[in-house]
C-alpha cells in the first residue's frame, strides 16, 4: 500500500528565504507526481505535475524533482512571500492514463512573515 | 472564471439526516472524483465517475453514494450521516481522452458539519 510523507508538517519563515519542502512515498511504481496549495478553507491548487520519466518541473519560483528510485520529490520556492503561506500538498499517482488515483501526504503548512 | 463549483460551502445536518452534496464543472471533463478531507489529515477519494461508469474505493462506507446525471454534474449522497462524517469534501475534474495524464482540477469544497 503506497504511502506518502511530508516533511516537515509545519515551517515558519521570514519573508525572502529560499526553502525546501519534502515529500516521500514507499512504493516507487508510480506514473506521476504532483504538488498542490491548499489555502484554509479552500480546494486544492495544482502547482506541478511531474511524470515519472522526468527529473523535474518549474514554474516561476517553484522547482519540484523527483528521484523516483529513492521514492522522493523535493518542492523548492525561491525568494518566500507572504502570499506563499498556505498548506503544500503533494501526491502520488499510478494511473497510466486517464483515471488518476491520487495518493495525498498530509501536507506542510507553511507561513511566510513579512 | 469558477470552473469546477461546489455547493453549497458550508452544509450543517444532523446526526442520521440524508445530505446531498453538489458540484458542477465547465470544463467539459470526462472524470469526476470525490474526496473526502478531514481536519489535518490528507485526501481521500471516495470515488469516481470515468463517463458515466462509477468507481467506488474498497474502504468507502456504504453510507457514501454517487450520481452523475450528466458530465456537467455529479452528487454525493450520504444517506445517514454519522459524526465521523464531519469532513471538508472536496469535488475534482480531469480529462482523460487519449491525451494522457492532466493534472486534477478541484473545486473549493464543501464542510459538512455534523449536528
Amino acid at each position: 500500500k503506497q504511502e506518502v510523507t511530508q516533511i516537515p508538517a509545519a515551517l515558519s519563515v521570514p519573508e525572502g528565504e529560499n526553502l525546501v519542502l519534502n515529500c516521500s512515498f514507499t512504493d516507487s511504481a508510480i506514473y506521476n507526481l504532483q504538488w498542490f496549495r491548499q489555502d484554509p478553507g479552500k480546494g486544492l491548487t495544482s502547482l506541478l505535475l511531474i511524470q515519472s520519466s522526468q527529473r523535474e518541473q518549474t514554474s516561476g519560483r517553484l522547482n519540484a524533482s523527483l528521484d523516483k528510485s529513492s521514492g522522493r520529490s523535493t518542492l523548492y520556492i525561491a525568494a518566500s512571500q507572504p502570499g506563499d503561506s498556505a498548506t503544500y500538498l503533494c501526491a502520488v499517482s499510478r494511473g497510466e492514463t486517464g483515471f488518476q488515483k491520487l495518493v495525498f501526504g498530509t501536507g506542510t503548512r507553511l507561513l511566510v512573515s513579512p | 472564471d469558477a470552473m469546477v463549483i461546489q455547493n453549497p460551502r458550508y452544509q450543517v445536518t444532523q446526526f442520521g439526516k440524508p445530505v446531498t452534496l453538489s458540484c458542477s464543472q465547465t470544463l467539459n471533463h470526462n472524470v469526476m472524483y470525490w474526496y473526502q478531507q478531514k481536519s489535518s489529515q490528507a485526501p481521500k477519494l471516495l470515488f469516481h465517475y470515468y463517463d458515466k461508469d462509477f468507481n467506488n474505493e474498497a474502504d468507502t462506507p456504504d453510507n457514501f453514494q454517487s450520481r452523475r446525471p450528466n458530465t456537467s454534474f455529479c452528487f454525493l449522497d450520504i444517506r445517514s450521516p454519522g459524526l465521523g462524517d464531519a469532513a471538508m469534501y472536496l469535488c475534482a475534474t480531469s480529462r482523460a481522452r487519449g491525451v494522457g495524464v492532466q493534472p486534477q482540477h478541484f473545486g473549493d469544497g464543501t464542510r459538512l458539519s455534523i449536528l
